[in-house]
């Protein structure tokens, strides 16, 4: 089956500071990911959808500048947190489209600012 | 406006059935996803269904009807290790995935 990656799978940093998420896809190609925020006892939220080779869509709410996202190559998105906050704190999930309705998830990363 | 609702938490016995339902209100429709995830980890896919009926994988089915907006997942043979979170997605017309909130399944001896 189709097998996605996200590094770290946890990070603790200071407020203020910038971090790095990557989503690899590693056995396929995913020209389509996404990535999803969750907090405690929620459901997924969708924070923004990432096409290779374009700009990100953002859902409403999610600040694009605060949330960086690149989609630099066929099996990577990275999605930064900049200037990170304790409310920023949450699990961060990445998917990678394989077909229309077939979608894989990362195992997650969960972020946590102090 | 596009809502997904499923109950909060449900309780069964080990060994038993349960059923979860899931109703949803969308704009379009390209299928009906169950998702299951376990306190701290990511998602996993259990089924997908875009025509009605029932799909059944193992101890897990999942059945749809289009004209009532609705689903359920179905779980036979309970075992503890089923404790986990239950998630409902439906695929708009865009292919969007939009979530319900979950239903918190505790299996107790």
């Amino acid at each position: 089956g189709a097998v996605v990656s996200q590094h770290p799978s946890w990070v603790i940093c200071k407020s203020g500071t910038s971090v790095k998420i990557e989503c690899r896809s590693l056995d396929f190609q995913a020209t389509t990911m996404f990535w999803y925020r969750q907090f405690p006892k929620q459901s997924l939220m969708l924070m923004a959808t990432s096409n290779e080779g374009s700009k990100a869509t953002y859902e409403q709410g999610v600040e694009k500048d605060k949330f960086l996202i690149n989609h630099a190559s066929l099996t990577l998105s990275t999605l930064t947190v900049t200037s990170a906050h304790p409310e920023d704190s949450s699990f961060y999930i990445c998917s990678a489209r394989v077909r229309e309705y077939e979608q894989y998830f990362g195992p997650g990363t969960r972020l946590t600012v102090t | 406006g596009q809502n997904i609702d499923q109950p909060t938490e449900m309780t069964a016995t080990e060994g038993a059935i349960v059923q979860i339902n899931c109703t949803y209100q969308t704009s379009g429709f390209n299928g009906l996803f169950w998702y299951q995830q376990h306190a701290g980890e990511a998602p996993t896919f259990l089924s997908y269904n875009v025509l009605d009926g029932l799909e059944e994988k193992g101890r897990f089915s999942s059945f749809l009807s289009r004209s009532k907006g609705y689903s359920y997942l179905l779980l036979k043979e309970l075992q503890m290790k089923d404790s986990a979170s239950y998630l409902c997605a439906v695929a708009d017309s865009n292919y969007q995935l939009i979530w319900g909130a979950g239903t918190k399944l505790i299996i107790k001896p």
